[in-house]
């Protein structure tokens, strides 16, 4: 069964500062996406990750997969506080049995102070 | 085009009523899902279909019917309501694997409070 965990789950930081958000999943996949969901909002597609060492990057996010580790990190540059949102990792469960089923961490709140 | 459409946007129920969330699409998608999201929970898939007349379980399908009977519509069906089915419920599309870099399109979602 395939588990996403990301973390941290809450993130606190100054304008200006750079983080990394990490996200962990449990078994092969080849297909990995970031979102990002603003409070009573739906969410945003962000980046969508196909291969292993893929990265792309968008303003001052840039995100990276390696496949192998099983490992796709999220990594803000410069904070500022037009980031504050959640943001979520999702993997395909394609080898599961399930193409299109997508299985998400539970999210990593970010919050940026000025 | 419109993308993604859900209605309604809030919903209250009584336990035990039924009723269907509206799901449509028009980007000629053939996959289509259902998920709720809860607190502290990230998102879980309900159902999903790959296309009209196909439908599977996700992770969480107890209490909830679907069907596809057109490309554009996936209607979500509460058989019973509970209030454990109290959540926020997004409906997505995509093209699917097929075509990459493609991603899931998210609805604007339900709120769904049962009492």
């Amino acid at each position: 069964e395939l588990k996403v965990e990301q973390n941290p789950l809450f993130l606190s930081m100054q304008e200006g500062k750079n983080y990394t958000i990490y996200c962990n999943y449990s078994t092969t996949s080849d297909r990995l996406y970031w979102y990002r969901q603003d409070p009573g909002k739906s969410l945003e597609s962000l980046f969508v990750l196909l291969s292993n060492g893929a990265v792309k990057q968008e303003g001052r996010l840039m995100a990276s997969l390696d496949t192998k580790a099983r490992l796709s990190t999220l990594h803000i540059t410069a904070a500022v506080h037009d980031l504050s949102a959640t943001y979520f990792c999702a993997v395909d469960d394609f080898w599961g049995g399930g193409s299109e089923k997508l299985v998400f961490g539970k999210g990593t709140k970010l919050t940026v102070n000025p | 085009n419109a993308g993604v459409t859900q209605t309604p946007k809030f919903q209250v129920l009584k336990t035990g009523q039924s009723m269907t969330l509206q799901c449509a699409q028009d980007m000629n998608h053939e996959y289509m899902s259902w998920y709720r999201q809860d607190p502290g929970m990230g998102l879980r898939l309900i159902h999903y279909s790959v296309g009209a007349g196909i439908t599977d379980q996700g992770e969480v399908p107890n209490g909830y019917n679907v069907s596809r009977s057109t490309t554009e519509d996936f209607p979500l069906r509460l058989l019973s309501a509970a209030p454990s089915q109290t959540s926020v419920y997004f409906c997505a599309s995509s093209y699917g694997r097929g075509s990459l870099g493609e991603t899931q399109y998210f609805g604007p979602g339900t709120r769904l409070l049962v009492l």
